[in-house]
């Protein structure tokens, strides 16, 4: 089956870290450019970062930006989001998403979220 | 970097056709968009990738009932014979030059 599956979500502490992950299967991850777009509560999604398949290109969003760390490990299928600095304003749903091509572009695959809740 | 526009609501009923519209900012007409579908609690869901031309092409296990259409700046979701399944909110994403992903503000589309 053609999935990605989060986790590493949490409750973490207004200037706190945490690590999220997304494990890749069914396909051929290598191959694929991978995106880590948020949800917060009651609001609509909003693109956090981009990473292509070799890991040349990579783009943060200006709100994460110097904050948020991407990276990916293809010999383990592997995505990973570094989140330093946290806020309130960072708590969502964070979904992985394969792009459509090698480097970045719309989204053809949803993974199924993980919640970061950040709150003293 | 594009803007894309959707309305914040839309109805219609059982069996019916509903047109959802995303809109491209001034600039951007050319865009490829795509159309994803989030039921009430779930994850997104792609939909299809929709070019200016109106060329679309949809992701597996879409049932037919969903297409795509292009007219100038506006993207277009039609979905015939409507479902109770089909009430969700509908999102139209982009990308400025392979370097930043936009997302439309969502279609909270009620079935009645």
């Amino acid at each position: 089956e053609v999935q990605l599956v989060e986790s590493g979500g949490g409750l973490v502490k207004p200037g706190g870290s945490l690590r999220l992950s997304c494990a890749a299967s069914g396909f051929t991850f290598s191959s694929y450019g991978v995106n880590w777009v948020r949800q917060a509560p009651g609001k609509g999604l909003e693109w956090v970062s981009s990473i292509s398949s070799t890991s040349t290109y990579i783009y943060y969003a200006d709100s994460v930006k110097g904050r948020f760390t991407i990276s990916r490990d293809n010999a383990e299928n592997s995505l990973y989001l570094q989140m330093s600095s946290l806020r309130a304003e960072d708590t969502a749903v964070y979904y992985c998403a394969r792009t459509y091509s090698s480097s970045s572009g719309y989204t053809d695959l949803w993974g199924q979220g993980t919640l970061v809740t950040v709150s003293s | 970097q594009p803007v894309l526009t959707q309305s914040s609501s839309a109805s219609a009923s059982l069996g019916s056709s509903v047109k959802l519209t995303c809109t491209l900012s001034s600039g951007h007409s050319n865009y490829i968009i795509a159309w994803h579908q989030q039921q009430p609690g779930r994850a997104p869901r792609y939909l299809m990738n929709l070019e200016n031309s109106g060329s679309y092409s949809k992701g597996g296990g879409v049932p037919d009932r969903f297409s795509g259409s292009s007219s100038g700046a506006d993207r277009y979701l039609t979905i015939s014979n409507l479902q109770s399944e089909d009430e969700a909110d509908y999102y139209c994403e982009t990308w400025d030059g392979n370097t930043q992903g936009v997302f439309g503000g969502g279609t909270k589309l009620t079935v009645l």
